[in-house]
């Protein structure tokens, strides 16, 4: 079955620190990559999204992506990560549909 | 403003006591659908629709109804909701035809006791 892979739970970085949060989706066909953000109390913002193209996709609030087809993967990064996002981040796919098949999410903590 | 309306935000209930959940989509959207988010578990979609009068089942259907008489609205239906549908629930809508990005409701937040 498609499935999304977010293998960290809950991620604790000090602000300013670099981030990486992985992502891994079942083999198959290139899908639709996604990255979301649900801030506490919030529905779900769309960070970044890769369809076709350049495999480094920036998104908003100084995220990036790079999608690596060997590795199945779509790993979302930040350089320097800011108190502010502190939030819980879902990775999703979908395949040639609308539906999209989400991770179980990597909460993110950081301290000052 | 583009967006995706649910309502009620929060909603605290009994045992199988019938419910309806609104979501509303102003894009003219053809692509909506229901997910519920659980801890540990990421969200799950429980109903899509790909136009009015199509709706079909998605990974978590049971206890659920929909239904898609309007383009723009996707209610959300517990004819008789059970703790175990104790959730966080979103609305989403998309242009549909391959284009895959989502927005997404700001969520309701049902308790069932």
């Amino acid at each position: 079955a498609q499935s999304v892979t977010q293998p960290d739970i809950h991620i604790t970085v000090s602000e300013g620190a670099s981030l990486e949060l992985r992502c891994n989706y079942s083999y198959g066909a290139t899908p639709y990559l996604f990255w979301y953000v649900q801030s506490p109390g919030q529905g779900l913002q769309l960070l970044l999204k890769y369809f076709s193209g350049d495999t480094l996709v920036q998104g908003i609030k100084g995220f990036e992506a790079e999608f690596k087809r060997s590795q199945s993967s779509f790993n979302l990064r930040k350089p320097s990560v800011h108190w502010s996002d502190a939030a819980e981040y879902f990775c999703a796919v979908a395949y040639n549909t609308d539906k999209l098949i989400f991770g179980t999410g990597t909460r993110l903590q950081v301290f000052p | 403003e583009a967006q995706v309306t649910q309502n009620p935000r929060y909603l605290i209930t009994v045992t199988g006591k019938k419910l309806t959940v609104t979501c509303s989509q102003n894009m003219n959207h053809e692509y909506m659908s229901w997910y519920r988010q659980d801890p540990g578990l990421g969200l799950r979609q429980i109903y899509y629709s790909m136009n009015v009068e199509v709706t079909d089942k998605g990974d978590v259907p049971e206890g659920y109804k929909v239904s898609r008489k309007e383009k723009r609205n996707f209610p959300l239906i517990l004819e008789s909701p059970s703790p175990n549908q104790t959730s966080l629930y979103f609305c989403a809508s998309t242009r549909g035809q391959g284009s895959n990005e989502q927005f997404f409701g700001p969520g309701t937040r049902l308790t069932v006791l």
